[in-house]
């Protein structure tokens, strides 16, 4: 069946970075857009990036473009996010989903980031 | 930038019919998508496309749209419907998503 696992999260000091990772497995990994989505705590989804299913294209949502970098291994099976100058607002639940079309069929259980000194 | 409009709050008697709606630009353009939330949980995917269903989704959850605004339509309420809702839509000229801000739904 299919699952995604996201790992990384944590706790992080404001002004640093932090790598999330999200394992898929139980489908075509390459053949699906990936998009990562996060929920700050009490507050609604927010998407954040997705990348096209060959790597080629990329696309960040305004609040976090020229911090947050989306990327992908075909050859693992993962998608990435590299999260750059961290701060308060960034501490959320952060999901990886798959891209059905327009839709986001499958996701990742979330993983925590705290962004705290 | 696109944004879509949901009401914070909609509740709904045990058994009735509840539409939750979803306003916003992007919608003339692209079908929105929905998704259920309970606490703790990740979202589940109940109703894209036009009004399509992955597996394992009751009928009783349907989506449609007329101009800017998406619905989703929950015929027969079920106590473990009792969830938060959120909208999707693509905007198609930046390629960027947007959720709406969400609908929590009370079955009484």
């Amino acid at each position: 069946q299919v699952q995604l696992v996201e790992s990384g999260g944590g706790v992080v000091q404001p002004g640093r970075s932090l790598r999330l990772s999200c394992a898929a497995s139980g489908f075509t990994f390459s053949n699906y857009d990936m998009h990562w989505v996060r929920q700050a705590p009490g507050k609604g989804l927010e998407w954040l990036a997705v990348m096209s299913s060959d790597g080629w294209n990329k696309y960040h949502a305004d609040s976090v473009r020229g911090r947050f970098t989306i990327s992908r291994d075909n050859s693992k099976n993962t998608v990435h996010v590299q999260m750059n100058s961290l701060g308060a607002d960034d501490t959320a639940v952060y999901y990886c989903a798959t891209g059905l079309g327009d839709a986001f069929d499958y996701w990742g259980q979330g993983s925590l980031v705290t962004v705290s000194s | 930038s696109s944004e879509l409009t949901q009401d914070p709050a909609v509740s709904v008697a045990l058994g009735q019919t509840v539409r939750i709606p979803c306003q916003g630009d992007s919608l003339r353009d692209s079908y929105a998508s929905w998704y259920q939330q309970k606490p703790g949980q990740a979202p589940v995917l109940v109703s894209y496309y036009k009004n399509n269903h992955p597996p394992g989704i009751p009928d009783r959850f349907s989506g449609s749209r007329s101009g800017n605004t998406a619905s989703l339509t929950i015929t027969g309420a079920q106590a473990e419907d009792e969830a938060d809702y959120y909208c999707l839509s693509r905007d198609i000229y930046t390629n960027h998503w947007v959720f709406g801000g969400g609908t929590k739904l009370t079955v009484l």
